[in-house]
């Protein structure tokens, strides 16, 4: 099983609403990350977590709020969104050995109104 | 630092034609570098990855790359395209030593009936 798994789908909030994104793998990696992408853009790194720890913060605004619960699940709370927020969130997953590839989900398409 | 430029935004063939989707990289260290396809409103899907073993590297649908040092370039391949490969080409090379990965800019590749 090669499979990142994110839900939802689609996402609609306004900017004074509390939403999560939920991401899930069980292929037992231990790095788990959240990317932000723009329409025709690179995917951009926003949050790096190993062994359910985090590893990485990109300068992301505090409005994004990541957590691991274990180490198969990876939320990312979001509060208090603009407009400008609007994108695709992909979740992506790695073994813990550096350097080696990442697994990414079909991501989440949020519109924030 | 490590960088990947992937040298054309563009790349228009026809169904049946080859497939080449050039990216060139920058890297003090043996670079772990990969392919990653991405259909619209999709995730990104893992073509092929090169990891310091064999210079040519077998990936999925058909793809492949050949790693040239001397060249710095990690191009990918493909003797003939279908409809279905329509889509955005990313380059990566993974940051040595950190979970980080760098994205080249893409490429679109459109196939032509």
């Amino acid at each position: 099983d090669t499979e990142v798994t994110q839900t939802p789908k689609h996402l609609v909030m306004g900017m004074t609403n509390k939403k999560s994104l939920k991401c899930e793998q069980h292929m037992g990696h231990r790095a788990m990350y959240w990317y932000k992408q723009k329409a025709k853009k690179p995917p951009e790194l926003m949050f790096v977590y190993s062994y359910e720890k985090l590893s990485i913060n990109e300068s992301v605004p505090s409005r994004f709020s990541p957590e691991c619960p274990n180490s198969s699940l990876l939320n990312l709370h979001l509060h208090a969104l603009q407009p400008e927020d609007s994108a695709l969130y992909l979740c992506a997953s790695s073994r813990q050995t550096m350097n080696t590839e990442a697994f990414f989900g079909q991501g989440t398409r949020l519109t924030v109104v | 630092a490590q960088s990947v430029t992937q040298l054309d935004s563009h790349v228009s063939v026809s169904e049946g034609t080859p497939v080449l989707l050039r990216c060139n990289y920058s890297s003090s260290y043996s670079p772990s570098l990969f392919w990653y396809v991405q259909h619209p409103n999709k995730g990104l899907q893992l073509l092929l990855k090169y990891t310091s073993a064999a210079t040519l590297v077998k990936g999925i649908n058909g793809f492949e790359a050949e790693f040239k040092k001397s060249e710095t370039s990690f191009h990918l391949t493909k003797p003939s395209a279908h409809m279905s490969d329509a889509a955005e080409y990313f380059c990566v090379v993974s940051v040595a030593g950190t979970y980080k990965y760098i994205f080249g800019t893409g490429t679109r590749l459109k196939v032509l009936a």
